[in-house]
């Protein structure tokens, strides 16, 4: 099972700073099957970012994924309100097929 | 515009058994793998089971996670676009928010997920 751990576990930041999420995998992700899905309170994730780099349809450009083999960030230039929220990655290889982080909550300093 | 729309959630005491449905609409649903995720109230996402796109399960190792296995089973009805999760044995650390999602072919990503339902086990 590859597992994914995400650092840090909250980021405090304030609206217009930089965020830098980061996910490192136990080993190798295979295809770079790497995505990142927002969660809000009460609300399904959704997703933001597919193999490692690809901004999902309606993102916008201030969401940028980047890496490879184990090390993958997600980067939010100049935080709008609405990005404050919790931020999992997600991995799509073997046996369990599917594996996510435990996280990173992004909230107002 | 695809959408997911799942039912069937409820209190259940432990052992028992709930069935889950999971309604799609606006996109080719017999063309996605179907998963199932669930979710504790407050805590991570957590990976339950997959189906494929004929409704062919593959071995029980890609197709259950460890805590569900042998006592859930995934189906679906590719005629009605739907998707199920039969769940039996219910255990308190079933309790979680369960969502139906599909995955993008090629992209190893789900695209479209649902709203959930919150299935709760307790006496």
């Amino acid at each position: 099972e590859i597992v994914l751990t995400q650092s840090p576990g909250t980021l405090s930041l304030s609206p217009g700073e930089r965020a830098t999420l980061s996910c490192r995998a136990s080993e190798s992700v295979r295809s770079n099957y790497l995505a990142w899905y927002q969660q809000k309170p009460g609300q399904a994730p959704r997703l933001l970012i597919y193999g490692v780099s690809n901004r999902a349809t309606g993102i916008p450009d201030r969401f940028s994924g980047s890496g490879s083999g184990t090390d993958f960030t997600l980067t939010i230039t100049r935080l709008q309100p609405e990005d404050f929220a919790v931020y999992y990655c997600q991995q799509y290889s073997s046996s369990p097929p599917v594996t996510f982080g435990g996280g990173t909550k992004v909230e107002i300093k | 515009e695809g959408q997911l729309v799942e039912s069937g959630g409820g209190l259940v005491q432990p052992g028992g058994s709930l069935r889950l449905s999971c309604a799609a609409s606006g996109f080719s649903f017999s063309a996605y793998w179907m998963h199932w995720v669930r979710q504790i109230p407050g805590k991570g996402l957590e990976w339950v089971s997959r189906i494929n796109n004929d409704g062919r399960t593959t071995t029980h190792a890609d197709t259950y996670a460890d805590s569900v296995r042998g006592r859930f089973t995934i189906s679906r009805d590719n005629a009605k676009n739907m998707l199920f999760l039969q769940m039996d044995s219910l255990r308190a650390e079933d309790t979680a928010v369960y969502y139906c999602a599909s995955l993008s072919p090629g992209r190893g990503a789900f695209e479209i997920w649902g709203q959930g339902t919150m299935v709760a086990v307790s006496s």
